[in-house]
């Protein structure tokens, strides 16, 4: 079945980039999705990406697809303690699941000041 | 405002009492889902609704049960065949293709 892989700790410093790595195995996925989680609260989208693009920017995001090898990158730029948070990869579409999204465990980024 | 909201935040259960937890949407979205998350499991798919009146098994629907009469609602209820209940327990609604949006969450606790 599908299946999305993701690491589940990554520890940075204030100012420094993030790069949070996700795998998926659904090739027939029409879009990929990474949420964030901030501590006792839902998920929010944080951006997304139609799986015939390579790359996403949006301000400090920024979002690599290489679809030849199902690899999903989130890189975040000058990271912020807020920044601290659960990350979760998705992916979606008709062609899975009965188009449910597919979650990774979500990693959690750590922030150090 | 338009979004999906989920009551009570935090509920407390005795063993062997059956709770109901509430989600609610005002988005017109047609799907919808619970979902259980554990630390370190990430989310988990209890039930979804693709339309009222309609829904399906999710990955661990044992001692899970939900209803879907209205577009709006889609109630989940912990019976007292669940086991090990105490989570983080989230719903989603979702249109089409699109991202889901996903409410604050109840935590469950069994004392």
């Amino acid at each position: 079945g599908e299946d999305v892989e993701q690491s589940l700790f990554l520890s940075v410093r204030e100012g420094d980039s993030s790069v949070i790595n996700c795998t998926y195995t659904d090739s027939s996925s029409t879009y990929l999705y990474w949420y964030k989680q901030e501590p006792g609260a839902g998920l929010q989208l944080l951006t997304y990406i139609f799986s015939n693009m390579d790359m996403k920017q949006d301000q400090r995001l920024t979002v690599l697809l290489n679809k030849k090898d199902k690899h999903l990158s989130l890189r975040i730029a000058d990271t912020q303690t807020g920044d601290s948070a659960i990350y979760f990869c998705a992916e979606g579409g008709l062609g899975g699941s009965q188009g449910n999204l597919i979650f990774g465990k979500g990693t959690k980024l750590s922030v150090k000041p | 405002d338009g979004g999906i909201t989920q009551s009570p935040k935090y509920l407390f259960r005795k063993e062997g009492q059956n709770v109901t937890l509430s989600c609610e949407q005002n988005l017109n979205h047609d799907a919808m889902y619970w979902y259980r998350q554990d630390p370190g499991q990430g989310l988990r798919l209890i039930y979804y609704s693709q339309i009222v009146n309609d829904f399906q098994k999710g990955d661990i629907a044992e001692g899970y049960s939900v209803s879907r009469e209205k577009k709006e609602s889609f109630p989940l209820t912990v019976t007292s065949a669940q086991k090990n209940p105490t989570a983080f327990y989230l719903c989603a609604s979702r249109f089409g293709e699109g991202e889901q949006f996903f409410g604050p969450g109840t935590r469950l606790t069994v004392l």
